[in-house]
């Protein structure tokens, strides 16, 4: 069956602008978790979303955001976007959630310059 | 809150030599344990995991066992290749049966790995 599909892969955007990352999870997997990597700060979670609503947060300003949609489809949008922003966001999804047991299955990334 | 402490590297090993990448974690209860590996310019791969004290995940050659008194789940391969150069990740997710996410997975900073032929 088909992995986790992020769109688009590379993407190159200015100081300022706003920035949407697409991801489709593994047919059937209702959870999907976005996280960041960067060289300095590694992997960090940002948020995780199940049956349409956000379940949980990591520490990102408001200006890191993201939804859901019925189909298990998931976006991520970072507006404002600084130079520090430029990374990895890598999306995951799972069976049912985040906790003890599930494995997490990961996408490719959407690398993002900003510029 | 949870954390994964591992050996960042770069560890730089010959083809066939023994490998041990260490991984200890720090959390409440009985989290799940993973080890993910990134080839460069890709995303994560899940390698092994295990779920409860004493299991012990393998696949591809690489074994690592969950080690509640020690806190550890320490990767090992008996006899490494050029094609295992890559970047390797042990992570946790949080003990919990209600299905509810807490803080996500919890990632070490990741090992680097070179194999030279």
């Amino acid at each position: 069956k088909a992995g986790v599909t992020q769109t688009p892969r590379y993407l190159i955007k200015t100081r300022g602008q706003q920035v949407t990352l697409s991801c489709s999870p593994i047919s059937g997997h209702r959870s999907v978790s976005w996280y960041q990597q960067t060289p300095g700060q590694g992997l960090q979670f940002l948020f995780e979303y199940f049956s349409e609503t956000q379940r949980n947060k990591g520490n990102f300003p408001g200006r890191f955001s993201g939804r859901q949609f019925s189909n298990s489809r998931s976006e991520m949008n970072v507006s404002t976007l600084e130079l520090g922003d430029s990374a990895l966001y890598l999306c995951a999804s799972s069976l049912t959630g985040l906790h003890s047991g599930n494995t997490i299955y990961f996408g490719e990334g959407s690398w993002l310059t900003v510029v | 809150g949870d954390s994964v402490t591992q050996m960042e590297g770069p560890v730089t090993l010959s083809e066939e030599a023994f490998l041990t990448i260490n991984c200890t974690y720090t959390a409440t209860g009985y989290p799940s344990l993973f080890w993910y590996v990134q080839y460069p310019g890709e995303g994560l791969q899940l390698l092994l995991k295990a779920t409860k004290a004493d299991d012990k995940g393998s696949n591809k050659g690489f074994e690592a066992t969950y080690r509640k008194e020690t806190t550890s789940f320490h990767l090992e391969k008996g006899s490494v290749q050029v094609s295992d150069s890559a970047v390797y990740f042990c992570a946790l997710t949080p003990a919990g049966g209600s299905g509810g996410g807490a803080d996500g997975l919890t990632f070490g900073k990741g090992t680097h790995l070179i194999i030279q032929p």
